[in-house]
């Protein structure tokens, strides 16, 4: 079965670090591209991240510079580390599997989110 | 990066069509082929139902249908069923990043 499974939420303190982890199954990270998503409690979903397939990584705006997105092929997984929290990083973070549409003989990824996790929630708070 | 427009809201009885419009910019929703919809019903994981504009991944009704002109992309639900009211967001690719619409509220009358 194909699916990504989050964790590593929790209660942190403004100011403190924590890592999340994406650990995928049924396909191979390192060929796709993984999103992170996160919804703030009764707000809408923010993007906040994508690695690509080839490596290169993006961030929203609002966390560059704090969170860093990696990967480690051995583990099938993805991490999101946060740090310098900020109570407005308060959401549960979601992680997304990138589509692929197929173009016969090739395929090319359709920047969507095919696959998601049931989200690991994230309290920043003093 | 600012979020995609989206009514905060839309409703139609069962049956009926609702149709849910998303405003982005010539950066965005105009210049890529690449707006993708999510339901989410509460407290779940969203859920892909439609890609590349107007795709619909396997298994997601052809009631649900998208469509797209100039800068506003566009979903319709056709005859409303009890179980498609959630919330919906659109997303569209934007060199890089992915940009995700505020969100309507589909109420089921």
């Amino acid at each position: 079965e194909v699916q990504v499974v989050e964790t590593g939420g929790g209660l942190i303190h403004p100011g403190g670090s924590l890592r999340l982890s994406c650990a995928a199954s049924g396909f191979i990270v390192s060929s796709n591209y993984i999103y992170w998503v996160r919804q703030a409690p009764g707000k809408g979903l923010e993007w906040i991240s994508v690695i690509y397939a080839g490596g290169p990584s993006y961030y929203a705006d609002s966390v560059q510079g704090r969170f860093t997105i990696s990967r480690d092929n051995s583990k099938n997984t993805v991490y999101l580390q946060m740090n310098n929290l900020r109570a407005e990083d308060t959401a549960i973070y979601y992680c997304a599997r990138g589509g692929i549409t197929s173009a016969s003989p090739s395929f090319y990824y359709s920047y969507s989110m095919d696959v998601w996790g049931q989200g690991t929630t994230v309290t920043v708070s003093s | 990066q600012s979020a995609l427009t989206q009514p905060p809201s839309a409703s139609g009885s069962p049956g009926q069509s609702v149709t849910i419009s998303c405003t982005g910019t010539s950066s965005d929703v105009a210049r890529f082929n690449y707006v993708s919809w999510y339901q989410q019903h509460p407290g779940k994981a969203p859920k892909l139902i439609i890609y590349e504009v107007s795709k619909r991944p396997s298994g997601v009704p052809d009631r649900f249908s998208g469509s797209k002109s100039g800068t506003t992309a566009s979903l319709t639900v056709s005859g409303l069923q009890a179980e498609d009211e959630a919330d919906y967001y659109c997303c569209s690719y934007a060199t890089n990043i992915n940009v995700f619409g505020s969100g309507t509220k589909v109420t089921v009358l």
